[in-house]
């Protein structure tokens, strides 16, 4: 069965710290996508990106990273030099092969991010 | 501008009531979806749309029905709400989802609703 697993439920740090969102996938296909969202306090989802599962390369957006290994199901989000904008709910999800299939979320963790 | 709008963003009814969510894109995409988020639980699918005509559940179909009668529109009709659907709403899209293409879903601002 198809599931995300985001263990870090809430994560507090200072300007400038750098942090690292944790997310673990299961999933028994061998062709399936990997996603990131961002829900600031205004409620929108915002899409950072979008990972195939033949693709490990590590990916770099400005202050944004992306670290996909698929020997341990992870893809983790690193941010570098957080801001206090960068405060929001962050959701890591999955979607397999499979005509309209559904995302599965993780349950988001929080990051908090104080000046 | 693309984007995924919601009508409304707010809504507070009672039960019973029936009420509809409009979601519409301006994007031409055939596939749309709708999404409720509650926590501790994230974002599960209600129900999906491949294209005109074309609707499906989701995970957690029951007390709501869809439409797709245009490409732009697909809304989110609940006829009898009852407070367990008070919850976050989000409507997304995408270009397709043809098997090996998972496209990037754009989702609407939200629609927050409340069951008395």
């Amino acid at each position: 069965a198809q599931k995300v697993t985001q263990a870090q439920t809430e994560i507090s740090v200072v300007e400038k710290e750098d942090v690292t969102l944790d997310c673990v996938y299961e999933t028994r296909d061998t062709t399936y996508y990997l996603f990131w969202y961002k829900q600031p306090p205004s409620g929108e989802l915002v899409f950072l990106i979008r990972r195939n599962s033949f693709d490990e390369q590590n990916e770099i957006s400005g202050r944004y990273s992306w670290n996909f290994q698929k020997s341990t199901s992870s893809f983790n989000f690193t941010i570098t030099a957080s801001q206090v904008v960068d405060s929001a709910v962050y959701f890591c999800a999955l979607s397999e092969y499979q005509a309209g299939t559904a995302l599965i979320f993780g349950k988001g963790t929080t990051l908090s991010v104080s000046s | 501008e693309a984007q995924v709008t919601q009508n409304p963003r707010y809504l507070i009814t009672v039960t019973g009531k029936k009420l509809t969510v409009t979601c519409s894109q301006n994007m031409n995409h055939e596939y749309m979806s709708w999404y409720r988020q509650d926590p501790g639980l994230g974002l599960r699918q209600i129900y999906y749309s491949m294209n005109v005509e074309v609707t499906d559940k989701g995970d957690v179909p029951e007390g709501y029905k869809v439409s797709r009668k245009e490409k732009r529109n697909f809304p989110l009709i609940l006829e009898s709400p009852s407070p367990n659907q008070t919850s976050l709403y989000f409507c997304a899209s995408s270009l397709s989802a043809l098997a090996g293409v998972q496209e990037t879903q754009y989702f609407g601002p939200g629609t927050r609703l409340l069951v008395l």
